[in-house]
This record gives structure tokens, sequence and C-alpha cells, in this order.
């Protein structure tokens, strides 16, 4: 199947920093990325609609100044937390929808745990 | 997308069928079911979709009631691996949007 990477696997931060996670389709081609978030015990949280060479879609009440969204590439995007504080620490997800696979299948990175100190 | 209503947790013996129910009253003509499942610190992984017919792949069996309002995921012998929250989502496969929005999902926990 599809496969998508995301790196860093885990990053440690301090409060005031900027965290840059990058998120890649390995062997198809992803015009449209997604960003998710999820907290302990919780379900993930569509944050962004990540679109090749177009602004990312924000879902309400994300900040897109602070979670800033490229999406260079027709296989890579990337998350950048700016100015980190403690409440970001949370897993991100991202996700790449394959358009060649049947109805567009949606396929998920590992992860990306951040902690802000 | 049409809401979709999963019980919060189901445990299966290991070895036995787990069937895992999904409720989408409100499911549009046009809107798939796609299944996915997250085991525990790891991004969710696809495991099937369909429209209105019954569908089986390598990991699982999708039953679709005819009138479409509900849905049974079927793992046929079920292992200690497939331990995971199993998210039922509905969405409709529009060109270049349809996003898939996740609820609470059902946590499989399997027991030997």
């Amino acid at each position: 199947g599809a496969v998508v990477s995301q790196h860093p696997s885990w990053v440690i931060c301090k409060s005031g920093t900027s965290v840059k996670i990058e998120c890649r389709s390995l062997d198809f081609q992803a015009t449209t990325m997604f960003w998710y978030r999820q907290f302990p015990k919780q379900s993930l949280m569509l944050m962004a609609t990540s679109n090749e060479g177009s602004k990312a879609t924000y879902e309400q009440g994300v900040e897109k100044d602070k979670f800033l969204i490229n999406h260079a590439s027709l296989t890579l995007s990337t998350l950048t937390v700016t100015s980190a504080h403690p409440e970001d620490s949370s897993f991100y997800i991202c996700s790449a929808r394959d358009q060649q696979a049947p109805r567009e299948t949606q396929y998920f990175g590992p992860g990306t745990r951040l902690l802000v100190l | 997308d049409a809401k979709t209503t999963q019980p919060p947790s189901m445990d299966c013996a290991e070895g036995r069928a787990a069937n895992l129910p999904c409720n989408h009253s409100t499911i549009s003509g046009n809107e798939y079911v796609y299944w996915y499942r997250q085991i525990h610190s790891q991004g969710p992984q696809y495991i099937i979709h369909g429209l209105k017919n019954n569908e089986t792949n390598e990991m699982a069996s999708l039953i679709i009631t005819e009138d479409r309002k509900s849905s049974t995921l079927i793992l046929p012998h079920a292992t200690l691996r497939d331990t995971a929250v199993y998210y039922c989502i509905v969405r409709a496969p529009v060109f270049g949007r349809g996003k898939l929005i996740f609820g609470q999902g059902t946590e499989l926990s399997v027991k030997p």
C-alpha cells in the first residue's frame, strides 16, 4: 500500500521556539494533504487541508499564523508550529490523498509527538 | 458529511470474528463508508471502504445494509495485534475535496 512518512517522529522543544514537521508521500503524488492533531485519549482533529501550490485551508478555530503549512511539491507538506507553548504539545499526524487510488483513499503518516517544555 | 455512531468499546476473543457496527442513518447517496483503525501511538491505517455492495479484502469484510443506514466491519479471525480503535467515516469522494472527519470510534480489545 501507499506509504506516508513523517519527520521527526518525536521532538522536544523549549517554549517560544518554532518546530517544523515534514510529511512525505513516498510512492505516490499527493496534491492534497491533511494535518491532524490528537490529544491523549481523544480522537483525531482535522487542523487544515494542504493543497499543492496554493494556500492551506484551515478548520474553524485553528490559528493559521501559528500553524504554518507549506505544500511546495506533490510529495512534501510541512507544518511549522510557531512560538510553541506547552498547550501545543500533542500528536501531529499528516495524511495524503492518493488520487490514483480507488475513491481517492487517504493514507496516514506514523505521527510526530511534540512536547513543549 | 454524514455523522456516524459507533459503540465506544468492544471485546473479542482471539481467533473469533470481530463484528464492529456503525450507524450512519443520514448518509447521502454519493457518500462512501470508510473504515480506518489506529493502533496505540501510531497513525491511522486504512482498512476498507464501500458504497453499497459488500466488500472484502485481505484485512476485513464490510457489510452495508440495503438501506445503507448502517454497516458492519468484520475481522474474520481476530488476533491480539488487531487491538486498536476502529473508526467508521462516511465521505463523499468529490475530486479534490471531501475530508475525513473522525468520530470517537470503537476501542476493540482482543483478548487471549
